[in-house]
């Protein structure tokens, strides 16, 4: 089946540095992926629309300086969080769209990139 | 608009039934999906249903679609502690965004 890496699991960094986090789609291509963002015992927010060789779709609320995204490839996009504080520390997800056996467009999840910002 | 809603809290014993519910709002959604995170990982999809069929049995999971109420349930045969996770509830929305709902964390208890 679909399968999301996403990179790294957990990351922790001081106040005012960017991160990176990857997220690639292993055995298919991407053309859409999207960014989740999820706070402790509440459910998914989504963040962006990644889309490749365009510019990400940000949700209402997002900042598209804060949160950079790159879909460069068919197989890979990345999230930076940029200048970051400690009020960004979360659970960051990322997913990929994949046709499931029986034509249903199936979201495929990556296991998740936990941010601690000191 | 769209809204997906779930109780937050199912707690059944070892060997029970356990059946979770789901309301959703977007009536032309083509799916319904019904996602698993355990916890500090990522989403595991369980099952979907397409929104034709009122029914979809996988194994242990038994999906049940109302669609004139918009009720979604997942019923899991047989619970085992490998079943405590939180378990999420999802239609398609606008411009194919997953709309999740709250999860409902399911504890199994001896």
């Amino acid at each position: 089946g679909a399968v999301v890496s996403q990179h790294p699991s957990r990351v922790i960094c001081k106040s005012g540095t960017s991160v990176k986090i990857e997220c690639r789609s292993l055995d298919f291509q991407a053309t859409t992926m999207f960014w989740y963002r999820q706070f402790p015992k509440q459910s998914l927010m989504l963040m962006a629309t990644s889309n490749e060789g365009s510019k990400a779709t940000y949700e209402q609320g997002v900042e598209k300086d804060k949160f950079l995204i790159n879909h460069a490839s068919l197989t890979l996009s990345t999230l930076t969080v940029t200048s970051a504080h400690p009020e960004d520390s979360s659970f960051y997800i990322c997913s990929a769209s994949a046709r499931g056996s029986s034509g249903a467009n199936v979201l495929t999840f990556g296991a998740g990139s936990r941010l601690t910002v000191l | 608009g769209e809204d997906v809603e779930q109780s937050l809290f199912l707690s059944v014993r070892e060997g029970d039934s356990s059946v979770i519910n789901c309301t959703y709002t977007d009536s032309s959604s083509t799916y319904l999906y019904w996602y698993k995170q355990e916890p500090g990982a990522g989403l595991q999809l369980l099952t979907y249903i397409f929104s034709n069929m009122d029914m979809k049995q996988d194994q242990r999971l038994t999906v049940l679609l109302n669609k004139k109420d918009k009720h979604l349930s997942l019923r899991i045969a047989d619970t085992q502690t490998g079943d405590s996770a939180i378990y999420f509830c999802a239609e398609i929305g606008g411009y194919n965004k997953l709309i999740f709902g709250a999860g409902t964390r399911l504890a199994v208890h001896p």
